[in-house]
């Protein structure tokens, strides 16, 4: 099974501050077709899941673009440029591209 | 509007069965795979499996914790896709939500029902 690895567990981040999580898979997810299949999801207290970020790096509709998705191979990383209070919950990455697809254990941003 | 509704979720004891369904409506149902995400209490998130369109085969994927237990089926005519649990664990307990997965020119994940409990316990 593929594995992705989620740093840091946690973090704290004032309002109007950047933050970062890295997602680190086991193995490539480049699939033949060219494309990359890590995803983004943000779940909030007591919600489903939200898928945020498509494919690495593509934001769904009415995501902000303070949010942005990067990396490639083994490696991605979301970033949010300016953290604001909606953005609090946990983050997880997941990979579609082997079965059985799986989620990184997660990353609880706290909003100060 | 897309919408994904799970029922069918309670308590159950270890080695009983029980059987989620998820109705669809907002889309072309016939041509979505769809898949199960399951998340314990506190915990992460758990991809179940997942059930093909019938144009694709029709066919079941299943993750190592469940396969020979859970059994997926789907009825195209009522927009519905069901989960059979059988034998089940403790360690099941959790919010199953239904996923429409892969689904041409659309995004794996992009909609996911509120979920159902199902509570495993004696």
């Amino acid at each position: 099974d593929i594995v992705l690895t989620q740093t840091p567990h946690s973090l704290s981040v004032a309002p109007g501050q950047p933050a970062s999580i890295s997602c680190k898979s086991s193995q490539s997810l480049l699939h033949r077709d060219g494309k990359t299949y890590l995803h983004w999801f943000l779940q909030k207290p007591g919600q489903s899941p939200l898928l945020i970020i498509s494919e690495v790096s593509s934001r769904l509709s009415g995501v902000p673009d303070r949010l942005s998705g990067s990396g490639s191979g083994t490696d991605f990383t979301l970033k949010n440029s300016r953290v604001e209070a909606e953005d609090g919950g946990i983050y997880y990455c997941m990979q579609t591209l082997h079965l059985p697809f799986t989620f990184g254990q997660g990353t609880k941003l706290e909003i100060k | 509007e897309v919408q994904l509704v799970e029922s069918g979720g309670g308590l159950v004891k270890p080695g009983g069965s029980l059987r989620l369904s998820c109705t669809a409506s907002g889309f072309t149902f016939t041509n979505a795979w769809m898949s199960w995400v399951r998340q314990a209490p506190g915990k992460g998130l758990e991809w179940v499996g997942r059930i093909k369109s019938r144009y694709d085969g029709g066919t079941t994927d299943y993750a190592a914790p469940v396969r020979g237990r859970f059994s997926l089926s789907r009825d195209d005519s009522k927009k519905t896709m069901s989960l059979q649990m059988n034998s089940l664990k403790t360690e099941d307990t959790g919010i199953y939500y239904c996923v429409r997965g892969e689904f041409s020119g659309y995004d794996w994940g992009d909609y996911w029902g509120h979920g159902t409990l199902v509570t495993v316990s004696s």
